[in-house]
């Protein structure tokens, strides 16, 4: 089972922009659906949006739209989630899972160590 | 939008039947999916398709999905398995949401 790794934490101000990556420690990157789940403290687990490595196709959560940006970099085997306009909101662990979608199913099947971002002033 | 609604708590004694529920309309037509999240740690997969045990995940988790309502049925619960649990789903209007997390005291 792939091991995904994560860039390390990040502390930003309002209104400007996080990027996070995520690569797997074995295997390449170009089969892969990747997923964005954040946790605020104390609270559940949300779902950010998605990118097909192969076919650098996105879906995007609505309440995302317009505010994140998800890459892959083939040749570096890496996954991108950029965060834009931040806010105190967004004080999260971020994490990024490998998605498995197979007759009408998602599952994340591994996931990262997460990122935790702090929006602070 | 599509929600998913979970109890807060739930508590069992070690060595009994822990059942964690997740209502939705219509969710037996959909697919579950169910994590299990230990303090300060990253989800772990434990149950996929509602009732598929992924390697390694012990015989003691079982799923169901009938009506509104998603089971996640731990037996011979042991004092490891206290953890956060959260069913999750696909649905057009909403693509993936997740419940709001169970809280499995193991007392």
């Amino acid at each position: 089972q792939a091991q995904l790794v994560q860039s390390g934490a990040e502390v930003k101000k309002p209104g400007s922009s996080v990027r996070v990556s995520c690569k797997p420690s074995g295997g390449t990157f170009s089969s892969y659906t990747i997923s964005w789940v954040r946790q605020a403290p104390g609270q559940g687990l949300e779902w950010m949006g998605k990118i097909i490595s192969s076919l650098d196709i996105t879906n995007y959560a609505q309440k995302f739209q317009g505010r994140v940006t998800i890459t892959a970099d083939k040749s570096t085997s890496t996954a991108y989630m950029e965060l834009s306009s931040l806010r105190s909101e967004d004080t999260a662990v971020y994490y990024c899972a490998r998605t498995t979608e197979l007759a009408g199913s998602t599952s994340f099947d591994s996931w990262g160590q997460g990122t935790q971002v702090t929006v602070s002033s | 939008s599509y929600e998913l609604t979970q109890p807060p708590s739930v508590s069992v004694s070690p060595g009994q039947t822990a059942s964690i529920t997740c209502s939705g309309d219509k969710l037996e037509d959909k697919f579950v999916t169910w994590y299990q999240q230990k303090s300060g740690q990253s989800p772990v997969l434990v149950m996929y398709q509602d009732e598929k045990r992924p390697s390694g995940i012990p015989e003691r988790f079982s799923g169901s999905n009938s009506g509104d309502t998603a089971t996640l049925t731990i037996s011979g619960t042991q004092d490891m398995d206290e953890a956060d649990y959260y069913c999750q789903t696909w649905d057009s209007s909403t693509a993936v949401v997740f419940g709001g997390g169970t809280k499995l005291t193991v007392l």
